[in-house]
């Protein structure tokens, strides 16, 4: 079964914060994505991966940066973090053409 | 006109009822497409993809898929309590890489006991 975690499921952070959302896969896939979801507005795409030190823009990337320095890894950064970044954050891998997500991390932010 | 519609519902079925999902998307060369479940406060699962035209069974659950008519739809037979969730339909972007997706606000379904 394919497996990813993610780092926290809950987060509380301050205005201004860095904050850092941690995403990992034990199945050797080489596409990763990080979606927000919001009520209404359901799942939009922020960044995805589709290889290692590879990184593609999604929807809606304002405010948001990525890394993956590993094949397993994919990391989310908000560089200084908004009430408006208040959300639902989701990682998800792919093989082929289906995506296996994460649990997911709520971020609060104050 | 979004990528991918559905009726946000809410959907209600008495339990043992067929339950009946739909969706539609706008782009024509799309080729593959996938039903997610979605339980309050938890992430989405995949229950079942489709690529082909026609009907694909699993247990409860088909998935209907008509590229001339660009919809795909999901049905519960013998729906139970436990089915009571949001249905999301994803539908891949053909234009991009990496099995990229574009989701519908999903469908929530309630199965009344």
């Amino acid at each position: 079964d394919v497996k990813v975690t993610q780092s926290s499921r809950y987060l509380v952070k301050r205005t201004g914060e860095k904050v850092f959302l941690e995403c990992v896969q034990d199945m050797d896939h080489e596409n990763m994505f990080w979606y927000r979801q919001d009520p209404g507005l359901g799942l939009r795409l922020i960044y995805f991966s589709y290889d290692v030190k590879m990184k593609e823009k999604g929807d809606i990337p304002e405010g948001y940066s990525v890394s993956r320095e590993k094949k397993e890894r994919f990391s989310l950064i908000l560089e200084s973090a908004s009430t408006n970044q208040t959300s639902m954050y989701l990682c998800a891998s792919s093989l082929n053409r289906e995506q296996f997500f994460g649990p997911g991390t709520r971020l609060t932010v104050l | 006109q979004k990528e991918v519609e559905q009726n946000s519902g809410p959907l209600s079925v008495p339990e043992g009822a067929i339950a009946s999902l739909n969706c539609t998307y706008s782009d024509r060369v799309s080729q593959s497409f996938f039903w997610y479940r979605q339980y309050s406060g938890k992430s989405p699962e995949l229950i079942m993809s489709i690529y082909s035209n026609g009907d694909k069974e699993d247990g409860r659950f088909t998935a209907q898929l008509n590229k001339a008519s660009q919809y795909v739809s999901l049905l519960i037979r013998d729906s139970q309590p436990s089915d009571s969730a949001t249905y999301l339909c994803a539908v891949k972007r053909e234009q991009t890489g990496a099995n990229n997706l574009f989701f519908g606000t999903g469908t929530r379904l309630t199965v009344i006991p």
